[in-house]
């Protein structure tokens, strides 16, 4: 069955990096996502990666994809305090597909 | 702004009742996903509409009803409601298959 699992909390200072750790279940799953959830907003896309792909880098964020392990992570470097909020992992099995959400992991980062 | 708009923004109502929540997909987005958000099952994902065709069903209970119109918008009817109903309803919208875009939501309170 499908399910993804995230880590509840994540607490780091202002310019270290934070890696937030996802697992999925579902070896077919084809596309994997991060987003970004602020209070009282909506859910922002921040990156997604290919099954076919170990790594993608954008600006601050790094995804690394472990197939073998079914385990995404994402690492934001120079993490400041407006990164605080919920990240969330998500996967979907073909393109088109509804998008399967872990419970999210709330980083929250000091000055 | 994602571009995906949904109304109202917040809607109290008691039980018993039933309300019809609203949402316009980004521009040439042909799917519609829905999604209800609670602090104990976090997001789950209650149905997908594809160019005004019922795509896919997920934790979506018979009280609840959707329909997608032939100008793509769509609409979440929420009857009989119960307390446990209150929470935040998202939906997003796709085009490509990949990178869905969510709306800000509808926060639903029944009292």
């Amino acid at each position: 069955g499908e399910d993804v699992e995230q880590s509840l909390f994540l607490s780091v200072r202002e310019g270290d990096s934070s890696v937030i750790n996802c697992t999925y279940t579902d070896s077919s799953s084809t596309y994997l996502y991060w987003y970004k959830q602020e209070p009282g907003a909506g859910l922002q896309l921040l990156t997604y990666i290919f099954s076919n792909m170990d790594m993608k880098q954008d600006q601050r964020l790094t995804v690394l994809l472990n197939k073998k392990d079914k385990h995404l992570s994402l690492r934001i470097a120079d993490t400041q305090t407006g990164d605080s909020a919920i990240y969330f992992c998500a996967e979907s099995i073909t393109a088109g597909t509804a998008l399967i959400f872990g419970k999210g992991t709330t980083l929250s980062v000091s000055s | 702004d994602s571009g995906v708009t949904q109304t109202p923004k917040h809607l109290i109502t008691a039980t018993g009742q039933r309300v019809t929540l609203r949402c316009s997909p980004r521009s040439g987005d042909l799917s519609v996903y829905w999604y209800q958000q609670s602090l104990d099952q976090g997001l789950q994902f209650l149905i997908h509409y594809y160019n005004g065709e019922e795509r896919a069903k997920g934790n979506i209970l018979e009280r609840f009803s959707a329909q997608q119109f032939p100008d793509l918008h769509s609409e979440l009817n929420l009857s009989s409601l119960e307390l446990g109903d209150s929470a935040l309803y998202f939906c997003a919208s796709s085009s490509t298959g990949y990178g869905y875009t969510f709306g800000s939501g509808t926060r639903l309170t029944v009292v």
